[in-house]
């Protein structure tokens, strides 16, 4: 069966920090790959995303980046964080192919402070 | 773009059914899915829908699509407070990115 791992939890830094979030799935070959952010009390915005191996495409203009250096593997970066990036980030798949259902399949959750 | 619009809040009593509301812009999605968020987790499937399809119930779940109003709703029969948490509306494009477009989320709150 596939899992998704999303680490760490939880984490708190300061301004001005590196950022760098990893999430992994097993269990599927060539998924799509999703990075969202959840602000409190809000919906999901998605940030980006990827079909393949070193492919990513960004939905908004923002501080962060994203790379795919393995298939089943994406990272969420910063060079800086800002209070702005707090939040709730959240990663998923999906299988590829206009034939699938395009059911997300959403980790665990990373809670990102920034102080 | 596209968007997905649902109400904010629901409260209902324990065995009541509790009944919540999605409407969407993108006439050409090919499925719609409700999913459910506990506290501090991610997010879970709990229901899909083809667009083809008017009524789709699933035990306790009952999901009614209204193609020509754009219109989703989801019915809870026998609410349960394990019921209580936030739940997503969503649509996703029929591509090869296969990405999807979430509501804000409706925070149900099952009352004892």
């Amino acid at each position: 069966s596939q899992t998704i791992h999303q680490w760490p939890a939880t984490l708190v830094q300061p301004v001005g920090s590196p950022l760098s979030l990893e999430c992994t799935v097993e269990g599927t070959s060539n998924p799509n790959l999703y990075w969202y952010r959840q602000a409190a009390g809000r919906g999901l915005q998605l940030l980006f995303y990827s079909v393949g191996i070193g492919q990513i495409s960004s939905e908004v203009p923002q501080n962060l980046s994203a790379s795919r250096p393995q298939d089943r593997q994406f990272i969420l970066s910063s060079k800086k964080l800002l209070l702005s990036d707090s939040g709730f980030y959240l990663c998923a798949w999906s299988v590829r192919g206009t034939g699938s259902k395009n059911i997300q399949y959403f980790g665990a959750g990373t809670r990102l402070s920034v102080l | 773009g596209e968007d997905v619009e649902q109400s904010l809040f629901l409260s209902v009593r324990e065995g009541d059914s509790s009944v919540i509301n999605c409407t969407y812009t993108d006439s050409s999605s090919t499925y719609l899915y409700w999913y459910k968020q506990e506290p501090g987790a991610g997010l879970q499937l709990l229901t899909y829908i083809f667009s083809n399809m008017d009524m789709k119930q699933d035990q306790r779940l009952t999901v009614l699509l209204n193609k020509k109003d754009k219109h989703l709703s989801l019915r809870i029969a026998d609410t349960q407070t394990g019921d209580s948490a936030i739940y997503f509306c969503a649509e996703s494009e029929n591509t090869n990115a296969g990405k999807s477009t979430f509501g804000d989320g409706t925070t149900l709150t099952v009352k004892p």
